[in-house]
């Protein structure tokens, strides 16, 4: 139940295209979806994050439309640039609760090609 | 705002030595520091979970005896791999989650890679 599930593992996009990440969660206790980008070697940082009270948010080229029925998430990037090349994982956490810790997706490796 | 510094960003030692890894919360007040590992081409997994003045909760598997984890001010979370092996070289990431700021959520650390030879 504490397990996010993200598809796809790998993707190829081409240059401006639209890049589609999938996320579903089981615990309906949580309330706060980021998404995060990772480059090799670096930290996770924060792209965008979502809140089950609204059903999509965006922010520039960055999308995330929620599901709340469905338990599912996922993630927008539009015009794809080789730059976005990078692991992004979902994540999920029951904010307020007393763990609050960030359950994290298995993450996708996006690659887009010039 | 809400920052996390961590270091050292990479440390090799040699078996049997230990370790400390140090996040620092540069303009708030992490009462809560997560810990977590990293294996290449991996996700990120939680190891424990400190909170500011007590002892820190750790995951099913994570040896608390190995993975010593401090987090004695609210500034100041460490993490001590004792008697490092082989195996434990990973990445490490640390992670706060920040109370009071526009943008609420969790801040990470840079990460720090550790390589036991």
């Amino acid at each position: 139940q504490q397990q996010v599930k993200q598809s796809p593992q790998s993707l190829i996009v081409q240059k401006g295209g639209i890049s589609i990440i999938n996320c579903a969660y089981e615990n309906t206790a949580f309330d706060y979806f980021p998404w995060y980008q990772q480059f090799p070697g670096k930290g996770p940082a924060l792209l965008i994050a979502i809140r089950p009270d609204v059903s999509e948010k965006k922010e520039g080229r960055f999308t995330i439309s929620f599901n709340k029925s469905a338990k599912q998430f996922s993630l927008h990037i539009m015009d794809s640039q080789p730059g976005d090349s990078a692991t992004y994982f979902c994540a999920a956490s029951s904010y307020g609760g007393s763990q609050g810790n960030l359950i994290f997706g298995k993450g996708t490796k996006l690659s887009v090609k010039p | 705002g809400a920052v996390v510094s961590q270091h050292p960003s990479r440390v090799i030692c040699k078996s049997g030595t230990s370790v400390k890894i140090e996040c620092r919360s540069l303009d708030f007040q992490a009462t809560t520091m997560f810990w977590y590992r990293q294996f290449p081409k991996k996700s990120l997994m939680l190891m424990a979970t400190s909170n500011e003045g007590s002892k820190a909760t750790y995951e099913q598997g994570v040896e608390k005896d190995k993975f010593l984890i401090n987090h004695a001010s609210l500034t100041l979370s460490t993490l001590t791999v004792t008697s490092a092996h082989p195996e434990d070289s990973s990445f490490y990431i640390c992670s706060a989650r920040v109370q009071k700021a526009i943008n609420y959520g969790y801040t990470f650390g840079s990460g720090t890679r550790l390589t036991v030879v």
